[in-house]
Formats: structure tokens, C-alpha cells, sequence
């Protein structure tokens, strides 16, 4: 069974500063890694996603995928209050899957103005 | 406007009652899933359709049952409540059950006394 982990389960940041999150997954045969931002009270709305090893850069957000060390990262720079929320890594489980995806608990970021 | 219905935002179950929760999805995609979010767990897959039909369930319960009468909609009627059953219930959907992006509603939030 996949697992997906993250850390840290919170992280504090000063307005403008960069957040570093962190999630390891169980199967290197995991085809896409996927970043969700949760609001309070919302649904999980999908930010950025990395298939091949390396990183992959969408404005603010960049996301780093090791294969070999199951680790996936995702860096939020010029952090602003609005990106507190909690932010799920979700990995697919197989090519042509059901579009089945495995979660990690989350970080809960709080930028402080 | 949410592209995602949800419906009711919140319920209230007495035990071995039944309830239905409704989703309808404006964004013409193939695909719907149910997922559950209970507390200290991480988003857990529940069911996929495409083009209504039946992909993967992964609910080890019969109690739970997805009802498509539509492309677009994809009702879960659960029966005999549990108060284990307590939890937020996401409907998402995406273009087609490859690697596509889920897209969420904004969840049900049910609760059984």
C-alpha cells in the first residue's frame, strides 16, 4: 500500500519569505506527484504537479522530484498571508490508473504578515 | 460559481439511518470520484467513474453506493449509519481517468449521532 508523508505538519513563515515543504512516497513506480492547497471549509484545489526528475517552476511555486530518494518538494517564494492553508502531496498510483491518488496528511502553512 | 455542486453542505444522521449526498459537475469532464476526509486521516479514495461507469472502489463496505444517473452526476447514498462514518465527503472529477487534475467540490460534512 502507498504511503505519502509530509513534513513538517506546520510551518510558520514571515510575509515574503520562501516555505519549503516536504513529501516522501513508498513506490518509485508512482507515475505523477501532485501539490493540492486546502482552505478551511474548501476542497483541495490543484497548484502544480511533476512527472520527471528535476524541478518544474510555475511563478511562485517550484517543485523538486528525486526519484532514487522517493522526495518530492514544493517551494513557495515572496510567501503572502493569502497562501495559509494546507497543502496536500497526493502521488498516482500506475499509468492509465483509475485516477486513484494517495495523500499525505498535509502542512498547514501560516504566513504572518 | 463553483463549477462542483455539493449538496447539503452539512448533514446530520442518527445511526442506521440512510442519507444521500449529492454532486453534480458543470465542467463537462468524463470523470468522478468520491473521496472521504475524516479526522487525522488523510483524503481516502473512495470510487471512480468514467462515462459512468464504475472504475474502482476501494470502500470495503457495501454500505456505500455511487449512483450515476447522468454523465454529470454522481450521487452517494450510504446506508445504516455509523458514527464512524462522521466525516467530509469531496466529490472531484477530471477530464478522463488518465493523469488529468482533479478538480473538488467543496465537500459534504456529515455527522452521525
Amino acid at each position: 500500500q502507498e504511503k505519502v508523508q509530509q513534513s513538517p505538519e506546520s510551518l510558520i513563515v514571515p510575509e515574503g519569505a520562501m516555505s519549503s515543504l516536504n513529501c516522501t512516497f513508498s513506490n518509485s513506480a508512482s507515475q505523477s506527484i501532485w501539490w493540492y492547497q486546502q482552505h478551511p471549509g474548501k476542497g483541495p484545489e490543484a497548484l502544480i504537479s511533476i512527472f520527471s526528475n528535476g524541478n518544474k517552476k510555475e511563478g511562485r511555486l517550484t517543485v523538486y522530484l528525486n526519484r532514487a530518494s522517493l522526495h518530492v518538494s514544493l517551494h513557495i517564494r515572496d510567501s503572502q498571508p493569502s497562501d495559509s492553508a494546507v497543502y496536500l502531496c497526493a502521488v498516482s498510483r500506475e499509468t492509465g490508473n483509475t485516477g486513484k491518488l494517495i495523500f499525505g496528511l498535509g502542512t498547514t502553512l501560516q504566513v504572518q504578515p | 460559481d463553483p463549477k462542483i455542486i455539493q449538496k447539503p453542505k452539512y448533514l446530520v444522521a442518527v445511526t442506521g439511518s440512510e442519507k444521500i449526498l449529492i454532486c453534480e459537475q458543470y465542467l463537462g469532464h468524463n470523470a468522478m470520484y468520491w473521496y472521504r476526509q475524516s479526522a487525522k486521516k488523510p483524503l481516502e479514495f473512495m470510487f471512480s467513474y468514467s462515462y459512468q461507469k464504475l472504475m474502482d472502489n476501494q470502500t470495503a463496505s457495501s454500505r456505500f453506493q455511487p449512483q450515476s444517473s447522468k454523465k454529470n452526476h454522481l450521487d452517494l447514498q450510504i446506508t445504516a449509519l455509523k458514527p464512524d462514518d462522521s466525516a467530509t465527503y469531496f466529490c472531484a472529477s477530471s477530464q478522463d481517468n488518465t493523469q488529468n487534475t482533479l478538480y473538488f467540490g467543496a465537500g459534504t460534512r456529515l455527522s452521525v449521532l
